[in-house]
């Protein structure tokens, strides 16, 4: 089955510069792989997806990054605002059924 | 479109008592997910629902915890007999009839076990 890595699982940056966290996943046959963001006390909440279709997806400040031949993606936040500090999740589905495989997630601590 | 809603938003219960945690998917949702997180960890599946349906229950104990999705009303997750060690956040989430990976989150419940 799908099993899903996420590093690191704390970051520290200094405000306005860009953060980068990665997954990798196991399973070639993985082919959505979301990325959620979780504020203190508050649910997760989906901030950015990508097909196994395309390699690049932006959102203003946001992005993700697919390399299906290593088989990792990536989120990158550019021009980080306190407000991005948050517990960030990266998932991919599984090889059947729509779920979602998660990874352990990600502390990402903006300072100003 | 109302979001995936959950009752109660927090539930204390004493060791031995019984807690039914609820969740109203959004509209046009089928497909709901329950999720337990502990205090600075992260979301661990516990079961996938359908309609009159259980997809997959791998991540649930095997004592005490059980779920439903009836035909109608909400998804419950029942767990008996709590434990302190039951004590964390309850989230659940639901994603479109069998076509869509997106699962969207409700607000969770966190239970309490004194």
């Amino acid at each position: 089955g799908e099993n899903v890595e996420q590093h690191p699982s704390t970051l520290s940056v200094q405000e306005g510069d860009s953060a980068v966290i990665k997954c990798t996943y196991s399973d070639s046959a993985s082919n959505y792989f979301p990325w959620y963001k979780q504020e203190l006390g508050k649910r997760p909440q989906l901030i950015i997806d990508i097909r196994s279709n395309v390699g690049e997806k932006k959102d203003q400040r946001i992005a993700v990054t697919l390399n299906k031949t290593a088989k990792h993606f990536s989120l990158h936040i550019t021009e980080t605002q306190p407000e991005d500090s948050a517990v960030y999740f990266c998932a991919a589905t599984a090889d059947s059924n729509y779920q979602l495989i998660w990874g352990a997630g990600t502390k990402l601590i903006i300072k100003p | 479109n109302a979001g995936v809603m959950q009752n109660p938003r927090h539930l204390v219960r004493r060791r031995g008592q019984e807690a039914r945690l609820r969740c109203s998917p959004m509209k046009g949702h089928s497909h709901v997910y329950w999720y337990r997180q502990l205090p600075e960890e992260g979301l661990k599946f516990m079961v996938y629902l359908q309609k009159e349906n259980i997809i997959d229950e791998s991540g649930m104990p095997k004592e005490r915890f059980s779920a439903e999705f009836p035909k109608e009303g909400p998804s419950i997750l029942r767990i008996q007999q709590v434990v302190r060690g039951d004590s964390a956040a309850y989230f659940c989430a639901s994603s479109r009839d069998g076509t869509s990976y997106e699962q969207y989150f409700g607000p969770g419940t966190r239970l309490t076990v004194t």
